[in-house]
């Protein structure tokens, strides 16, 4: 059985910094790009950012750019997210999602971490 | 971006019932379109990915069509466990965007 668990999440303040982490397990872990999808409090699924299977290719959402960092260690079978400089807006679950083997949908979702950016 | 938007926001109907759920894109997205069911408190699941294929474990009541900009879900009789919240979603270009959600409650 596939299974993604976050963890990181915590109250931080504007400004601040914070590592959120996504342990797979129930499948070949380096087979698979991945991605991290918030959701803020009450409101819509919002992709922030995804990696290639191997690493090699990033992309981030507009919003993000330049303060988010992703990464993953195939040896470990986990996900990373640097989250920097972070602002009240960036206030969300953030979801750790498996990529789809054919196409950028995603099939497999863990129950999320949640960050809150607050003074 | 890509924005998609969904019709309607919200939509009351009964156990039984036929429901649709259009979904239209701001520009053309060929079949890269996906839909997820989301329910309280719960992560979102995979029902349909490229348009029209059935994720895996997914009951075949659930559909989707359409191509270009404009998408459907439809839910061929509603089940209890229908009632959620559900987002497209398109996967033709970055930032991979979704709807704003159709909340699809009891009536």
């Amino acid at each position: 059985e596939v299974q993604l668990v976050e963890s990181g999440g915590r109250l931080v303040r504007p400004g601040g910094s914070l590592r959120l982490s996504c342990a797979a397990s129930g499948f070949t872990f380096d087979d698979y790009g991945m991605s991290w999808v918030r959701q803020a409090p009450g409101k819509g699924l919002e992709w922030v950012s995804g990696i290639t299977w191997s690493g090699g290719s990033t992309g981030y959402t507009d919003s993000v750019k330049g303060r988010f960092t992703i990464s993953r260690d195939n040896a470990k079978n986990s996900l990373y997210l640097q989250m920097n400089s972070l602002r009240a807006e960036d206030t969300a679950l953030y979801h750790c999602a498996r990529r789809g083997l054919g196409d950028y949908y995603f099939d497999s979702w863990g129950p999320g971490t949640l960050v809150t950016v607050s003074s | 971006d890509i924005q998609m938007t969904q019709s309607p926001s919200s939509l009351s109907a009964s156990v039984g019932d036929r429901v649709s759920i259009t979904c239209r894109a701001s520009q053309s997205i060929s079949s890269y379109l996906n839909w997820y069911q989301q329910k309280p408190g719960k992560a979102p699941k995979l029902l349909i990915y490229s348009t029209s294929s059935l994720q895996s474990g997914v009951p075949s009541r659930f559909s989707g069509s359409g191509s270009g900009t404009d998408f459907i879900l439809t839910i061929g009789s509603l089940q209890s466990e229908d009632f959620a919240t559900y987002y497209c979603q398109q996967s033709f270009i970055t930032p991979y965007t979704f709807g704003q959600g159709t909340k699809l409650e009891i009536k």
